[in-house]
């Protein structure tokens, strides 16, 4: 099993749609968990650092559900600029370890 | 503002020779960390460090190596690049252990 997992998607949704995405992770030393977003060929950039239960930003919203595993991300009233592949990350010590992205497209 | 830099943003190399991929932050931060991302593969990391000329591996070391001799500076080197290196390589850093890492824009590496 893959230490974090990420279902790759696509996930199609119209603008306006509330659309979550889970992340599991193995490894249950775990500290910290990361959202980033990520563009075609750019660099992933920080959305969202989860230290303890969770964290809410405006649309965004992250839970972390330590006893199962698992971190959500929970984006409301979606816009087309959300089109973006969603990664996961894990940190364990020195290491952030990442899942292989959720790809989300938001259609007019 | 968090700012990471990556010497060059295409890079094109032939089988055999030697390639330094630079990155540089002005954060001031602990650690950096090198990626490379390939389609279907995700992010893995190659190489990290925690101090000056300090290193530890991460999960696909082998062709690589690393250096750090200033704490906003950190090299990959692949000595001798082969085609199997062609990949998207990512700089990154992060103030302490635990805590987010902020990117670079990233190097395409074509190895041909």
């Amino acid at each position: 099993r893959k230490e974090v997992e990420q279902d790759p998607g696509p996930f199609n949704v119209p603008e306006g749609a509330t659309v979550a995405f889970n992340c599991t992770y193995s490894n249950s030393a775990s500290q910290s968990f990361f959202w980033y977003r990520q563009d075609c060929r750019k660099e992933p950039k920080l959305l969202m650092s989860v230290y303890s239960s969770g964290n809410e930003d405006g649309r965004f919203t992250a839970q972390l559900n330590r006893a199962s595993q698992y971190i959500s991300l929970l984006i409301r009233d979606s816009k087309l600029s959300d089109s973006a592949t969603y990664l996961c990350g894990r940190n364990a010590g020195n290491m952030l370890t990442f899942g292989g992205g959720t790809r989300l497209m938001v259609k007019p | 503002d968090v700012k990471v830099t990556q010497s060059s943003r295409y890079l094109v190399k032939r089988t055999g020779e030697k390639v330094f991929l630079e990155c540089v932050q002005d954060m001031d931060h602990e650690n950096m960390f090198w990626y490379r991302q390939d389609p279907g593969l995700g992010l893995r990391l190659i190489y990290f460090s925690y101090d000056v000329k300090m290193k530890e591996k991460g999960d696909i070391p082998e062709g690589y190596s690393v250096s750090r001799e200033k704490k906003e500076r950190f090299s990959l080197i692949l000595e001798s690049a082969s085609t199997n290196q062609t990949s998207m390589y990512l700089c990154a850093s992060s103030p302490y252990t635990g805590y987010e890492q902020y990117f670079g824009p990233g190097t395409r590496l074509t190895v041909t």
